[in-house]
């Protein structure tokens, strides 16, 4: 079974500080993705990437970047978190068509 | 683009009985997927279904069916039998190409005794 773990799981941040979120899966799925929840809302991705060292924007990557150093990591970047970046955001890995989740990181930027 | 809108905010049934949970899709693509994912309270989302277009058989998977509806680009979820533990946020979404899902807002689900 798919496994996707994130850290950490809870975050705390200072606006204009920088956050790294990241997400480690262990079933050699190529492709992962990025998304942000918020309240009332459906998921919306931030990135993602097919391949190691390569990403691609989704529909909301501004304020954000990603990156991919090997295929089992993936990690979120925010260089200058704002109020508006507290959200709960999730990893994802694909298999096939269908996308497994990690747990979620819930960010507060205060 | 895609869009996938689901205007039911909250549903509550009693247990054991039958829920119906609205989507409807749009896209420009002759051939796409549609996905139900399950949100549950302690944030854990999990695949529960899928459809392909080109598949004219709604599909099952244990007490969740789907009912597709092509011509109204709509595919509802279906959950018999209702449990307690059904009680979530359900979440509709689409792709075409594979890549990337386009979620829906998602319902909430409260199955009451």
């Amino acid at each position: 079974e798919a496994a996707v773990t994130q850290s950490p799981r809870s975050k705390v941040a200072v606006t204009g500080g920088k956050v790294t979120l990241s997400c480690h899966q262990t079933n050699n799925h190529d492709y992962m993705y990025w998304y942000r929840q918020d309240t009332g809302h459906g998921l919306r991705l931030i990135h993602y990437s097919y391949v190691a060292d390569s990403t691609e924007k989704g529909d909301i990557p501004d304020g954000y970047k990603a990156s991919r150093p090997s295929q089992e990591n993936f990690s979120l970047i925010l260089e200058l978190a704002s109020l508006s970046q507290t959200a709960v955001y999730f990893c994802a890995s694909r298999d096939r068509d269908e996308q497994y989740f990690g747990p979620g990181t819930r960010l507060t930027v205060l | 683009a895609q869009k996938v809108t689901q205007t039911q905010t909250s549903i509550s049934v009693m247990e054991k009985t039958t829920v119906t949970m609205d989507c409807v899709y749009e896209t420009q693509d002759s051939s796409y997927f549609l996905f139900w994912y399950k949100q549950t309270a302690s944030g854990e989302i999990v695949f529960l279904i899928r459809q392909d277009s080109y598949k004219k058989e709604n599909a099952t998977v244990g007490h969740y069916s789907l009912n597709f509806q092509k011509p109204k680009s709509s595919i509802g979820l279906i959950i018999t039998a209702t449990q307690i533990e059904d009680s979530a946020v359900y979440f509709c979404a689409s792709t075409s190409s594979g890549q990337k899902l386009v979620f829906g807002q998602g319902t909430i689900l409260k199955v009451y005794l």
